[in-house]
């Protein structure tokens, strides 16, 4: 399955810039989520979305802030990136658009490096 | 509190070795625990789920509610096994519903 496309796959950011993370789904998902992958290799959940103009904060606190103001666009800002961030950022929808309990579909995330 | 805890971060065993990777959890309801692996320059995905009690790639995992356990089984280890591979935990239901994961555990698959 590659209908959940994340870009830029990898981004290496100088300190105090702005940056967005994009994801998007053709499959009309209402629910969408980001987790971060820390350099251990753990995954959090940051933000999660019910549908358009539903957002929620995750498990871990994160300076991240998401929007979804379309159904198919998840997209995850900072405002001013810190070498703090740098970590792997995945999106994910579950896979079954009507059971919203279905196992998660991952993107193949964004690398992200502040330096 | 941990909710799910993968107490191992690597496993390495030979090619042919049986494999186990822990997974036990903590939730008061009926817990629904999922298996998922990324393997080298790929994407998380799904492996197995309990509820569906099947084996994939000729891995198992039996839910045991006595010991909440969730452990991830394979009689004969193949290289390509070598990938991560997380234990997760569903949380809440229906649309209120999230997922939960483990640490995550390495298991490296020698010739």
């Amino acid at each position: 399955e590659a209908d959940i496309y994340q870009t830029p796959r990898y981004l290496v950011i100088g300190t105090g810039k702005k940056i967005t993370l994009e994801c998007s789904q053709t499959m009309g998902h209402d629910k969408m989520y980001w987790y971060q992958q820390d350099p251990g290799m753990e995954l959090h959940l940051i933000h999660y979305s019910y549908g358009v103009n539903s957002t929620e904060k995750g498990d871990l606190s994160s300076e991240s802030t998401v929007s979804r103001i379309r159904t198919e666009h998840f997209p995850l800002t900072l405002e001013s990136a810190r070498p703090s961030h740098t970590s792997q950022y995945l999106c994910a929808r579950n896979r079954d658009r009507l059971i919203q309990n279905s196992p998660l579909h991952f993107g193949n995330g964004t690398r992200l490096t502040v330096t | 509190a941990q909710r799910v805890t993968q107490p191992e971060k690597l496993l390495s065993v030979f090619k042919g070795a049986p494999v186990e990777l822990k997974c036990n959890y903590s939730y008061s309801g009926s817990p629904e625990l999922f298996w998922y692996v990324q393997y080298s320059r790929q994407r998380l995905q799904l492996l197995l789920r309990h509820i569906s009690r099947e084996s994939i790639k000729g891995f198992t995992a039996d839910l045991n509610k006595g010991e909440t356990s969730f452990h991830l089984k394979k009689p004969f280890a193949q290289e390509e096994d070598s990938a991560m591979y997380y234990c997760a935990l569903k949380e809440g239901t229906g649309a209120n519903s999230k997922l939960t994961f483990g640490k995550g555990i390495t298991l490296s698959v020698r010739p």
